[in-house]
């Protein structure tokens, strides 16, 4: 299956503490996001690539998350200093820039702060 | 105002029935269209595109209205696994999945 795959699945961290999660994108998709969804809410946008250029970031993204995509495929997603209202789920989707062309989620990572 | 509104239900239908549900959006630039199914604690996945033309896929039935800004999903002969999330999905015009906006989603459950 060589669809969006993300890592980790679950991750439960102490408030105060930095995470990363990872992001490998369909490799022929050269758009990648970055959403947070929590609890009876649709998906939030956070960030955009396209290929290896971040051009868009939601204001949601306070200056303690970062957004890498280093080489135009896989992209990471940092937190730092991570706050309870942090907790959600983080989805990671691409796309071709074909125009229409629909969002493909990965299975997303699913964060605790405690 | 919320940029793309969704009825939240829950939607509690019986197996057999048919279901629609309705999505409002407040920008008139919108340029494209979808409907997501998304199960509890999973992604969401691409149920279908909306088309200007409205568009069928088996069951599933889209429609656009432009001038009055809404998009429909019909839903017929409705099974148990058809129970899920259906978020309403809308990317303003220039395209480009960063300005795509997601509904909070309708929910519905189809019982035996």
């Amino acid at each position: 299956d060589t669809g969006v795959s993300q890592d980790p699945r679950h991750k439960i961290t102490k408030r105060g503490q930095n995470v990363t999660f990872r992001c490998d994108p369909i490799s022929e998709h050269n758009r990648l996001y970055w959403y947070r969804q929590t609890l009876g809410q649709g998906p939030e946008f956070l960030t955009y690539f396209q290929n290896e250029a971040q051009l868009e970031k939601s204001r949601l993204l306070s200056d303690r998350f970062s957004a890498e995509r280093p080489k135009g495929s896989f992209s990471t997603l940092e937190i730092q200093r991570t706050e309870q209202g942090d907790s959600a789920m983080y989805l990671c989707a691409s796309s071709t820039s074909e125009r229409n062309s629909p969002l493909h989620f990965g299975n997303g990572t699913r964060l605790t702060v405690t | 105002r919320k940029e793309v509104e969704q009825d939240p239900g829950p939607f509690n239908v019986p197996e057999g029935a048919t279901v629609a549900f309705n999505c409002t959006y407040s920008n008139s630039a919108s340029q494209s269209f979808f409907w997501y199914r998304q199960d509890c604690r999973k992604e969401p996945k691409l149920l279908m595109s909306v088309y200007s033309s409205g568009n069928e896929d088996g069951r599933f039935t889209a429609q656009l209205n432009r001038a009055s800004q809404y998009i429909s999903l019909l839903i017929r002969d409705s099974k148990l696994s058809d129970s899920a999330t259906y978020l309403c999905v809308v990317t303003p015009q220039g395209g480009g999945g960063f300005k795509t906006i997601f509904g909070a989603g309708t929910r519905l459950f189809v019982k035996a």
